[in-house]
């Protein structure tokens, strides 16, 4: 089964503070999201990765940045938390186009992230 | 997490019943759907897929039946049980820019298992 381990379950933060939120699958997938689901607004695509060292924009970039320096690992940085950023946050992984593509994303337990 | 299921449409069942949660999407391009489970505390969990190139898919006790013509997905869950009390929601995919799959993800159903 794949495995997708998101690093805190919970996570309290205040405003200003530089946030990171880690990543990892054991599985081997090109492919690498992150989400943030807030009630009444669905999953929103935050930023995604397809390759080492490689990020494009999702739905809602403003205020956060990414990294991935190894392909098992997919970061988010909240740059400067503030209030909005309160959220529940998903990641997932899938095969990527080069592994067949077309494969349902596997999702993290998520990190319930506070803002204060 | 529990806020999940606020201000989501609900279906209430009961235990024993079919239970079926429908889905429209937007994207006449779409070719690849997928069904989502999410659970009280929880990411979503993968179900079950179908591919544009069929009407119909089954599973254990889940049946997905899609209609392009009308952009309509639906989950079919035979024998409902409480185990089956969550949120669902449907996934589309279509070829995005660069040659990446660019996923929408529905908004979701709650549903209730009545004992």
């Amino acid at each position: 089964d794949v495995k997708v381990t998101q690093s805190s379950r919970y996570l309290v933060k205040r405003t200003g503070e530089k946030v990171f939120l880690e990543c990892v699958q054991d599985m081997d997938h090109e492919n690498m999201f992150w989400y943030r689901q807030d009630p009444g607004l669905g999953l929103r695509l935050i930023y995604f990765s397809y390759d080492v060292k490689m990020k494009e924009k999702g739905d809602i970039p403003e205020g956060y940045s990414v990294s991935r320096e190894k392909k098992e690992r997919f970061s988010l940085i909240l740059e400067s938390a503030s209030t909005n950023q309160t959220s529940m946050y998903l990641c997932a992984s899938s095969k990527g186009v080069r592994q067949g593509g077309n494969q349902p994303q596997h999702f993290g337990d998520g990190t319930r992230l506070s803002i204060l | 997490g529990e806020s999940v299921g606020l201000h989501l449409p609900t279906l209430s069942v009961q235990e024993g019943d079919n239970s079926i949660i429908n889905c429209a999407y937007s994207n006449s391009a779409s070719d690849y759907f997928i069904w989502y489970k999410q659970e009280s505390g929880k990411g979503p969990q993968f179900i079950i897929d179908i591919r544009s190139n069929m009407d119909k898919r089954q599973g254990q006790r889940v049946t997905v039946l899609l209609n392009k013509t009308v952009k309509h997905l639906s989950l079919q869950i035979a024998a409902t049980q409480p185990g089956d009390s969550a949120v669902y929601f449907c996934a589309e995919n279509r070829g995005g820019s660069g040659g990446y799959q660019k996923v929408t993800f529905g908004t979701g159903t709650k549903l209730q298992v009545i004992p």
